[in-house]
C-alpha cells in the first residue's frame, strides 16, 4: 500500500538470532498493527499501537517484541524465543484508533524464513 | 472468542459469472465488517466496510450484504474478470472489547477463468 513501507521483503534468521523486521509510515495514521500471517491462513495480531510509547500485545505476542519512539515507525523483533517464525509478517495502519470505524492499511510484507 | 469461517477455500468460476463468497461469524454480533483483497506476496487491499445497521453496500461490480440474524456476510463480483482472481479476506470488529483491532478469516482464493 503506497505510504507503508516494510523492509526487508524477504529475510533470514540463524537460529538463536534476533532479527527485526521494519515498517515505516508516511500516512500519519494514529495506530499501527504487527500480523502474522501462515500458508492458507488468515492474519493473526501480534502486537499493535495506538499512540507513540504506547503498545499492546495481540493473540500472538509471544516470542515478539515491538516499540514505537515515533508516530512513523513501529519495528517488531523476532526473538529467539519464537520458536516457528517462519511467515509472512505485515504491518498495517489505520487513520483513528482500534475502533474507528476505519479500514487498515496495509504493508507488502516480509517474508521470514530459518536458515 | 469470535470465530470466522469462510467458505471452501477455493472458487472457481468462468468469466461473466458472478462470484459469491461467503463469511460467517459465532458469538459477538460484529460492530462493522471488512473485505479485503490480497494478491500472492502482497499486503491485503481494503475493498468495501459495512455497518452492523446497514444491510447492503456496493462499490462499482462489488457488492456486500450483512445478516446479523444469520450472522452472515456474503461478497459479490458481478461480470467476473480474470483480473479479479486473488485471495478475499473478511475481517470483523466488534466494538465492545479492547483486545485489539479485527479478527480476519483464513480467506477464499477465487479463480476466474477465460
Amino acid at each position: 500500500d503506497g505510504g507503508i513501507t516494510q523492509s526487508p521483503k524477504y529475510l533470514f534468521r540463524k537460529e538463536g538470532q534476533n532479527v527485526t523486521l521494519s515498517c515505516e509510515q508516511n500516512l500519519n495514521h494514529d495506530a499501527m498493527y504487527w500480523y502474522r500471517q501462515d500458508p492458507g491462513q488468515g492474519l493473526r495480531l501480534i502486537y499493535y499501537s495506538q499512540i507513540v510509547n504506547d503498545f499492546q500485545k495481540g493473540d500472538i505476542a509471544e516470542g515478539y517484541s515491538v516499540s514505537r519512539e515515533k508516530k512513523e515507525s513501529f519495528p517488531l523483533t523476532v526473538t529467539s524465543a519464537q520458536k516457528n517464525p517462519t511467515a509472512f509478517y505485515l504491518c498495517a495502519t489505520e487513520i483513528g484508533g482500534i475502533h474507528s470505524n476505519q479500514p487498515q492499511h496495509f504493508g507488502d510484507g516480509t517474508r521470514l524464513s530459518i536458515l | 472468542s469470535q470465530k470466522i469461517e469462510q467458505n471452501s477455500e477455493a472458487l472457481n468460476i468462468q468469466e461473466g459469472k458472478t462470484a459469491t463468497l461467503t463469511c460467517n461469524y459465532t458469538n459477538y454480533s460484529p460492530a462493522y465488517l471488512q473485505w479485503y483483497r490480497q494478491d500472492p506476496g502482497r499486503g491485503p487491499v481494503f475493498l468495501l466496510l459495512i455497518r452492523e445497521n446497514e444491510k447492503e453496500k456496493r462499490k462499482e461490480r462489488l457488492k456486500v450484504t450483512f445478516d446479523t440474524t444469520l450472522k452472515q456476510s456474503l461478497f459479490h463480483i458481478t461480470a467476473s474478470q480474470p483480473a479479479d482472481s486473488a485471495t478475499y479476506l473478511c475481517a470483523l470488529d466488534i466494538e465492545s472489547t479492547n483486545a485489539g483491532k479485527s479478527t480476519f478469516g483464513d480467506g477464499t482464493t477465487l479463480t476466474v477463468k477465460p
